[in-house]
């Protein structure tokens, strides 16, 4: 399985953009980045996932390196809500559908 | 919208109870998991299932069992519950190939 890496945590000001970055440096060329956030409380909600080319959803964009050996996700504009531990996943594929591993996240704090 | 519904959120055990932890999906998804979480250890996954009566063990499934009898119900048991298994627990499901959809919880507290 390949493992991530992230910063335990980091801060960013209200309104201004998050970048948070993780490394996967074993991934293999089927493997997909997978990018989930847990706020307090609840269960980890999906963000945003990509394979090699950048991605953009109404939460978040994926910046994936040409050599896939990491990625940053990136919040553009940062709320007080969007306060939470932010999770980069390789997903394993096997012919069961494949297992989703968590590392320990990066806790972003967002402040006023 | 996908929902994934824990039967409990708190719960209070004493040791060597058996517990049950249970779980539903109403979306018709195949795979479904069950996670825990503890402070500094981030999500360890316990086993998955990937049909019906079908399981498959995770990365800590040593004290742990589970059964998948109907499609969209996932149950994860305590044999004999221990303090060290007080966590919280993530149930979760998606469709082959998707992203995962997660219930809020369960903390389980074994005194």
């Amino acid at each position: 399985d390949a493992k991530t890496t992230q910063p335990p945590s980091m801060d960013c000001a209200e309104g201004r953009a998050a970048n948070l970055p993780c490394n996967h440096s074993t991934i293999s060329g089927n493997e997909y980045v997978y990018w989930y956030r847990q706020i307090h409380s609840q269960g980890p909600q999906y963000i945003i996932h990509g394979l090699k080319n950048n991605e953009t959803n109404e939460m978040a964009s994926l910046i994936i390196t040409e050599d896939r050996k990491s990625s940053t996700l990136i919040l553009p504009h940062a709320t007080l809500r969007d306060t939470a531990v932010y999770y980069c996943i390789v997903r394993v594929a096997n012919n069961q559908g494949g297992k989703l591993i968590f590392g320990q996240g990066t806790e972003l704090s967002v402040k006023p | 919208d996908v929902k994934v519904t824990q039967s409990s959120r708190y719960l209070v055990k004493r040791t060597g109870e058996k517990v049950f932890l249970e779980c539903v999906q109403d979306m018709d998804h195949e795979n479904m998991f069950w996670y825990r979480q503890d402070p500094g250890l981030g999500l360890r996954l316990i086993y998955f299932s990937y049909d019906v009566k079908m399981k498959e063990k995770g990365d800590i499934p040593e004290g742990y069992s589970v059964s998948r009898e109907k499609k969209e119900r996932f149950s994860l048991i305590l044999e004999s519950a221990s303090t060290n298994q007080t966590s919280m627990y993530l149930c979760a499901s998606r469709e082959q190939g998707t992203s995962l959809h997660f219930g809020n919880g369960t903390r389980l507290t074994v005194t």
